[in-house]
């Protein structure tokens, strides 16, 4: 069965400096893997998907992540973050033929 | 946006009621899926359908059914609420539009919740 494991529940960084959300998963097939953003009081957005066409994957408001099959991780990335960015984060896994499965997030914070 | 709404917003109950939450979706999308979040847990699967009148057990089902009568609505059902039941729920559906090949791993949109409140 697969599952997913964001190892930090809290992530600190000022403004205009790089973030790192970190993501390991477990999955017996070739997985889906996404990142997820929560506004506090809002829905969920896609941030970015990956389905096995390009290790590293851009997504929406200058983040990516990057698959590493032999270290099972997903991070997320953004070179500058912005106070705008300030949310909870998912990562989500799902193999085929099986429902998505969600980490228990990542609540960023950002310092002016 | 997805075309996908919630209703109601925000309730407030009392143990033993019973509560239907309603999810509307105007993109005939094939799947769709409620969750619940707490705090420390992020989502968890309640329920999920695969068509109209085809459903599924997730992963936190038990005190909830759930119904499909038509492809764009979708009700999650508390027979008697209780405290535990205490949460927000979202409703999502898959991106794959009405499509037999369409798969659990497709992306999901999410519609913006209700909460749920259960004295």
């Amino acid at each position: 069965a697969q599952s997913v494991t964001q190892l930090d529940s809290h992530v600190s960084v000022s403004e205009g400096t790089p973030v790192l959300l970190r993501c390991n998963y477990s999955s017996s097939y070739s997985p889906s893997l996404f990142w997820y953003v929560q506004h506090p009081n809002k829905g969920l957005q896609l941030l970015l998907k990956y389905t096995s066409a390009a290790t590293l994957v851009k997504g929406i408001n200058g983040f990516e992540a990057e698959f590493k099959k032999s270290e099972t991780s997903f991070h997320l990335t953004k070179p500058s973050a912005h106070m705008s960015d300030a949310a909870e984060y998912f990562c989500v896994v799902s193999d085929q033929g099986t429902p998505l499965v969600f980490g228990k997030g990542t609540r960023l914070s950002v310092i002016a | 946006d997805a075309g996908i709404t919630q209703s109601p917003r925000h309730k407030v109950t009392e143990t033993g009621t019973p509560v239907t939450l309603r999810c509307h979706q105007t993109e005939n999308h094939r799947y769709m899926y409620w969750y619940r979040q707490d705090p420390g847990h992020g989502l968890r699967l309640i329920h999920y359908s695969y068509g109209v009148k085809d459903t599924d057990k997730g992963e936190v089902s038990d005190g909830y059914s759930v119904s499909r009568s038509k492809t764009e609505d979708f009700l999650l059902t508390l027979e008697s609420a209780t405290s535990s039941q205490t949460s927000v729920y979202f409703c999502a559906i898959s991106a794959t539009p009405g499509l037999a090949g369409a798969t659990l791993q497709e992306t999901q949109y999410f519609g913006p919740g209700t909460r749920l409140l259960v004295l």
